[in-house]
């Protein structure tokens, strides 16, 4: 089992539409999660981060975190075409949290 | 403005051949990290470093080495490049627990 884990898609969504993106991940320990977005060529740029249970939200943005059950989820609400492009989930692992694993990433297209 | 500044942006060189990329930072952050990207895989933790003289071994290290002697750089050298090394660097920094900055990359071939 990946110590992260994403669908690597992709997805695809309507324009509009809410983009549901999922990651679970193996270590109970895990304090910080973070989601971040990479188009192609670029590097990665912070959507969210969220450090407690429950949803956390930012404009079309909301990240929710489960840690009894071990996943933490994007969703992007009035999806637009600008929104296409590989979304990747983070988590702080390890003795002091320190060792930061990444999913492979949920490419996301949004059609117009 | 802050930054995470990588150089160089790329470069192509041959087997054995030491190199050595370097990243600066310029917002005090206590936190660096090298991450190596590839089709398929994600981004992949090399080392990171936690502080000034600092540092730990992340997911992948072998045939790297990094070191931490000023709070704001942290060069990652490859003593003896093979091609398996060629791959998207990024280098990062942070506060501890905080989202990292990300530099825009290293593109490295090794023929």
């Amino acid at each position: 089992q990946k110590e992260v884990e994403q669908n690597s898609g992709p997805l695809s969504v309507p324009e509009g539409a809410i983009a549901s993106l999922n990651c679970t991940y193996s270590d109970r320990g895990s304090q910080s999660f973070f989601w971040y977005r990479q188009y192609s060529g670029k590097s990665p740029e912070l959507i969210m981060f969220i450090y407690s249970n429950g949803d956390k939200e930012d404009g079309r943005f909301t990240a929710q975190l489960n840690k009894a059950s071990q996943y933490v989820s994007l969703l992007i609400r009035d999806s637009q075409p600008s929104d296409s492009a590989t979304y990747l989930c983070a988590v702080n692992m390890g003795t002091g949290g320190f060792k930061t694993i990444f999913g492979a990433g949920t490419r996301l297209f949004v059609k117009a | 403005e802050a930054q995470v500044t990588q150089n160089p942006r790329y470069l192509i060189t041959v087997t054995g051949k030491k190199l050595t990329v370097t990243c600066s930072q310029n917002m005090n952050h206590e936190y660096m990290s090298w991450y190596r990207q590839d089709p398929g895989l994600g981004l992949r933790q090399i080392y990171y470093s936690m502080n000034v003289e600092v540092t730990d071994k992340g997911d992948v290290p072998e045939g790297y080495k990094v070191s931490r002697k000023e709070k704001r750089n942290f060069p990652l050298i490859l003593e003896s490049p093979s091609p398996n090394q060629t791959s998207l660097y990024f280098c990062a920094s942070s506060w501890w627990g905080q989202p990292q900055h990300f530099g825009d990359g290293t593109r490295l071939s090794i023929l």
